[in-house]
């Protein structure tokens, strides 16, 4: 059974650039979040798409976003890219509400 | 505020020394409560989920309790590859709650051969 798949494993980009995050999740799952992985913050959760809908957002600034297709793959944006956007970016699919198994992460350094 | 404080920070065993991991929580309505391992430059690793006090789970060296206020990861006899972080999370009930893990900040587990 084929795991989460998160493209790229790794980016660097530019101040003020734009990125676009891929996840691939489990065949089957239709539930799929995000979160931001920082030394200093930790995991912190960004927001949840469940069947192209997004059913919940944590506290990131509008410049975040995200979307789902119809085959439950997700992408997230990051637009006009901060130095402190530099993060491991996770995503997790689940089935719905539990059983959250999470990608290898997008290491993304803003320069 | 949904909050999770995980104790110690790091910790440092000899192969074979048991100890236990502590995950503090204060929580609006527990829907869940999960342990995760990530290895340095990995996505957390699944371990357990428990959701509702007095519940117990085991996977090899590991046992995941949990009680009203806080959960323990006891690790017996760890060996090395047990070296880790260890991740702790709360899933508060209610739909504005949906997809969303609170993380503690974890515990970085060392085990000296």
């Amino acid at each position: 059974k084929a795991g989460v798949t998160q493209t790229p494993r790794y980016l660097i980009k530019t101040r003020g650039q734009q990125v676009t995050l891929s996840c691939s999740p489990i065949s089957g799952h239709r539930s799929v979040s995000w979160y931001q992985q920082t030394p200093g913050q930790g995991l912190q959760f960004l927001f949840e798409y469940f069947s192209e809908t997004q059913r919940n957002k944590g506290n990131f600034p509008g410049r975040f976003s995200g979307r789902q297709f119809s085959n439950s793959r997700s992408e997230m944006n990051v637009s006009t890219l901060e130095l402190g956007d530099s993060a491991l970016y996770l995503c997790a699919s689940s089935p719905d509400r539990d059983g959250y198994t999470f990608g290898s992460g997008t290491r993304l350094t803003v320069v | 505020e949904d909050q999770v404080t995980q104790s110690p920070e790091a910790l440092r065993l000899q192969e074979g020394e048991s100890s236990s991991l502590n995950c503090s929580y204060t929580v609006s309505g527990l829907r869940g409560l999960f342990w995760y391992r990530q290895d340095p430059g990995k996505g957390p690793e699944f371990l357990f989920t428990l959701y509702s006090a007095g519940e117990e789970k085991e996977k090899e060296r590991l046992k995941a309790t949990l009680t009203k206020k806080e959960s323990f990861l006891h690790i017996t006899a760890p060996k090395p590859e047990d070296s880790a972080t260890y991740l702790c999370a709360v899933q508060a009930q209610g739909s504005s709650n949906t997809g969303k893990l609170i993380f503690g900040q974890g515990t970085t587990l060392q085990v000296k051969p």
